[in-house]
């Protein structure tokens, strides 16, 4: 059981957009800085998006992430194939002093 | 260019030992935190430990406590996880990765792990 809450699986036609919710409470996501993490098929995870909403360069502006509260989330937008993928939230848990992360989220683009 | 590679993995039997290295490259190995996260095959993500740039903070995940040890040697550009009394619930693919901070903490840079299996 993760400490941080994602849906297992979504999934999108190609061209539209999909959101992935991260849930978790005061100690973490409420009052830490959220990141997203990409893992494509047979690879190293891959940074995403850091500090709630920032883009690493590289990172297309189709991928966006916000944070309201104890939730946070990742945008994708214009979906292609190559977007599919396990994506992962994390932040650090003050209470616990440790890092966590969300469970994952299967994406697949139909 | 910026690396992280592992090493130190291999098949050991329960109740075994095994130490784990990351060499790092291209970057100021010193000014950086580091973690330790392993990933079962088909599983997700979990956090084993990190350790700060000075070794003053190490922090470690509740299943591994007393059982494991995180190090870093700066001079060497080089971090260490040394795991005692493994279970067969440790194997897992073990990744380092670089720890960057802007307003909040991340990990931007991972290596492509070692695989660490542990069975009779």
């Amino acid at each position: 059981q993760s400490v941080l809450t994602q849906p297992p699986s979504v999934s999108a036609a190609p061209g539209q957009r999909v959101t992935i919710s991260c849930s978790g409470n005061s100690s973490n996501v409420g009052n830490n800085y959220v990141s997203w993490y990409q893992q494509l098929p047979g690879t190293v995870p891959k940074l995403l998006i850091y500090d709630n909403n920032k883009r690493p360069s590289g990172i297309p502006d189709r991928f966006s992430g916000s944070k309201s509260g104890t939730s946070a989330t990742l945008g994708i937008s214009g979906l292609q194939t190559g977007d599919e993928a396990d994506y992962y939230c994390g932040t650090w848990d003050t209470r616990l002093s440790a890092w966590v992360f969300g469970g994952g989220t299967d994406l697949t683009v139909l | 260019e910026v690396q992280l590679v592992e090493s130190g993995g291999g098949l050991v039997k329960p109740g075994g030992s095994l130490t784990l290295s990351c060499a790092a490259s291209g970057f100021t190995f010193s000014t950086y935190s580091m973690n330790w996260i392993r990933q079962v095959p088909g599983k997700g993500l979990e956090w084993v430990s990190l350790i700060s740039r000075s070794s003053n903070y190490i922090y470690y995940v509740d299943s591994v406590k007393g059982r494991c040890t995180i190090s870093r040697d700066n001079a060497k550009n080089s971090l260490y996880l040394q795991m005692t009394s493994l279970r067969a619930d440790d194997t897992a693919v073990y990744y380092c990765a670089r720890v960057a901070e802007m307003d909040g903490a991340y990990m931007d840079v991972w290596g492509k792990g070692t695989t660490v299996t542990v069975s009779s």
